[in-house]
């Protein structure tokens, strides 16, 4: 089992680049969601999914996308990246029954110069 | 609304010593409480949750929590540190949904010899 599954692992933009942070799971877990990890700030929603076709904001949605056409796949766009992206992205996914274990991909470094 | 609050950003014991870090939280629902591990330049794994079966819980690694209601807290314990114990540990609650994690801002705990 793979499990969750990012890419990249780590990647170097310039300023005003976009990208496509990429996320899969094989689990056919209903929830996906993105995290960013800042020092000193613990993790923070960016934005997160209860099915194919349904997305919604966290906590810090501002300067990302996503969409949800599969329930597999669950992708984290930056549309015009700024050196206040720079961070480590998690995706997460889960089923829908509350308080089972909530998987985390092993994280994407990204830095944005 | 939910929130997590770890005191300490930094703990440091000695090898053997008892590990003690603290989580306190808020939720307008019954929470599910999780602990996060973290390793340098690594993901995220899970050490132990409660989900409202017994209140002590026990996790990986020899470490657990007991969830006080009347104390809001969660805190997390080991008897005795281990070098290999030196990481940074992240509380968080989800509020009964399943995709909406809430992090504290992690402790980062260090054993020294």
């Amino acid at each position: 089992n793979a499990g969750v599954t990012q890419t990249p692992k780590f990647q170097v933009l310039k300023t005003g680049q976009s990208m496509t942070l990429q996320c899969a799971q094989d689990m056919n877990h209903e929830y996906m969601s993105w995290y960013r990890q800042d020092p000193g700030m613990g993790l923070r929603l960016i934005h997160y999914s209860v099915g194919a076709g349904i997305t919604d904001q966290g906590e810090v949605p501002n300067g990302y996308n996503v969409s949800r056409s599969t329930t597999e796949d669950f992708p984290l766009r930056l549309l015009s990246a700024a050196p206040s992206q720079t961070s480590v992205y998690f995706c997460a996914s889960s089923r829908e029954d509350s308080g089972n274990t909530i998987y985390f991909g092993e994280g994407s470094w990204l830095t944005v110069v | 609304a939910q929130s997590v609050t770890q005191l300490g950003s930094h703990v440091s014991v000695s090898e053997g010593a008892l590990v003690l870090l603290r989580c306190n939280y808020s939720s307008s629902v019954p929470p599910y409480l999780f602990w996060y591990v973290q390793y340098p330049n690594q993901g995220l794994q899970l050490l132990l949750k409660y989900t409202s079966a017994a209140t002590l819980v026990k996790g990986i690694n020899g470490f657990e929590a007991e969830f006080k209601k009347s104390e809001t807290s969660f805190h997390l314990t080991k008897p005795s540190a281990h070098m290999s114990d030196a990481a940074e540990y992240f509380c968080a609650v989800s509020g009964g949904s399943n995709y909406k994690l809430t992090f504290g801002k992690g402790t980062l705990l260090t054993v020294n010899p």
